[in-house]
């Protein structure tokens, strides 16, 4: 089945860009989507389809998707970013399509 | 506005059964496939179990085949989850949640707030 990987963590001070990256193989051919999830709550959509906003989310946050590395990015990071964050592709060749990965927890400096 | 809410979930001893049930409201239901998600405590998401709009496909991961099933009923916007021969591993947080899917590539758009499942003896 297909594998995507994320970093367990990254770290970024308040007010400089954040970058998540998900990697799996030729990702770039495949749409990712990205979720948001804070502590105690549900996830949220933040990103789909490598690149769009559903109506709500800031434009700080943004995604791109190339080669072996999709990445979503938060520009000016923000005190009430600090969550954790995952990609999910849709792998039709799997028993189960949906996959997601590890997640990559965001703390603000 | 979309709006699923998930019940069911409960503390029960290993090899025994429970049946999670999700209501929807605020969209089409039947329009929609459907899917369940668990999150087991301070781990990430696992997709376990997905069916599709008229429940003509249904997908399930290994580690759930032949004990869990998706079912919907789309009369009264509802999703349902059996979960038959529970093991401590089943343990987590399950999620209701809408798909929505374009081109080959679908994702989830809606989540209900999730409902607890612990097994323990």
């Amino acid at each position: 089945s297909y594998v995507l990987t994320q970093p367990p963590s990254v770290s970024v001070a308040p007010g400089k860009a954040a970058t998540i990256p998900c990697g799996g193989i030729n990702i770039g051919r495949k749409s990712v989507h990205w979720y948001q999830q804070k502590p105690g709550q549900a996830p949220v959509l933040v990103i789909s389809y490598d690149s769009d906003r559903p109506s709500g989310i800031p434009e700080r946050i943004s995604g791109s998707n190339s080669g072996n590395t999709a990445t979503l990015t938060i520009s000016s990071v923000e005190a009430g970013d600090e969550a954790d964050y995952y990609c999910q592709v849709w792998d039709s060749t799997s028993d189960l399509p949906g996959v997601f990965g590890g997640g990559t927890k965001l703390t603000v400096l | 506005q979309v709006r699923l809410v998930e019940s069911g979930g409960g503390l029960v001893k290993p090899g025994m059964s429970l049946r999670l049930s999700c209501a929807a409201s605020g969209f089409s239901f039947s329009d929609y496939y459907m899917t369940w998600i668990r999150q087991a405590p301070g781990e990430g998401l696992d997709w376990i179990s997905y069916i599709s709009f008229s429940g003509v496909t249904i997908y399930y991961a290994d580690s759930v085949k032949g004990r869990f099933t998706i079912s919907r009923d789309d009369a009264t916007e509802s999703l349902y989850l059996q979960m038959n021969s529970l093991t401590v591993d089943d343990t987590a947080v399950y999620y209701c949640a809408r798909g929505d899917c374009r081109g080959d590539s679908c994702y989830v758009d809606h989540w209900g707030q999730g409902t607890q499942v612990t097994v323990s003896s």
